[in-house]
């Protein structure tokens, strides 16, 4: 089975910031990479998917990155709306999620 | 709207059973691959069951293989999870998740189901 690792678990951070989340997959997915967000209550949100591409709405100041094992999700500057949870997938091999990062509010 | 909509959650005994269901609209449901997913209380996401957009082949987690089956009714837009010999670590909500065309991963979402088996 494919394992998801993401860094940090959680993190704080103030409306502005740019916000960088790793995900690590314990063997090489290419680029079968999802991010989704999570808000409290809600169903999950896909934001990229094939590790770099957009889903239709998600607003630009998304991006994400990465091949093989090493990923990352980038928030360039973050707004009120994007405190959430972020989780990463792998689609490579079936489908596993990695354990979730937090964005709080500092 | 593109929707997914799921029912049938509840509270049931340890060994019980229960059939969750998920009524697709506003796309062409045979054609897509389907998921259940799963999130227990303050947890993450747990892949489950995935099922092709005919019904032939299905797949399922370490954690529920034997004891649930995923199963889809094309002419009713339906989705199905009957899941059997519960146990309170299946206690989580449950979504069902569509596999989109361009994404070739979980594009669309229900808002979920919770499952409660108590201790």
């Amino acid at each position: 089975d494919i394992q998801m690792t993401q860094s940090p678990s959680s993190l704080s951070a103030s409306v502005g910031d740019r916000v960088t989340i790793t995900c690590r997959a314990s063997q090489s997915i290419s680029s079968w990479l999802a991010w989704y967000q999570q808000k409290p209550g809600k169903a999950p949100k896909l934001l990229i998917y094939k590790a770099s591409t957009l889903e239709s709405g998600v607003p630009s100041r998304f991006s994400g990155s990465g091949s093989g094992t090493e990923f990352t999700l980038t928030i360039s500057s973050l707004q009120p709306d994007d405190f959430a949870t972020y989780y990463c997938q792998q689609y490579h091999s079936f489908w596993t999620f990695g354990q979730g990062t937090k964005v709080e509010i500092k | 709207e593109v929707q997914l909509v799921e029912s049938g959650g509840g509270s049931v005994q340890p060994g019980g059973s229960l059939r969750l269901s998920c009524v697709a609209s506003g796309f062409s449901f045979s054609t897509h691959e389907v998921n259940w997913v799963r999130q227990a209380p303050g947890k993450g996401l747990e892949w489950l069951s995935y099922i092709s957009g005919g019904g032939e082949t299905m797949y399922y987690a370490d954690s529920v293989r034997g004891r649930f089956t995923i199963s889809r009714d094309n002419a009713q837009n339906s989705l199905f999870l009957q899941m059997n010999s519960l146990r309170v670590e299946d206690t989580a909500v449950y979504f069902c998740a569509r596999i989109g065309g361009s994404a070739g991963t979980f594009d669309i979402w229900g808002q979920g189901t919770m499952v409660t088996v108590p201790s």
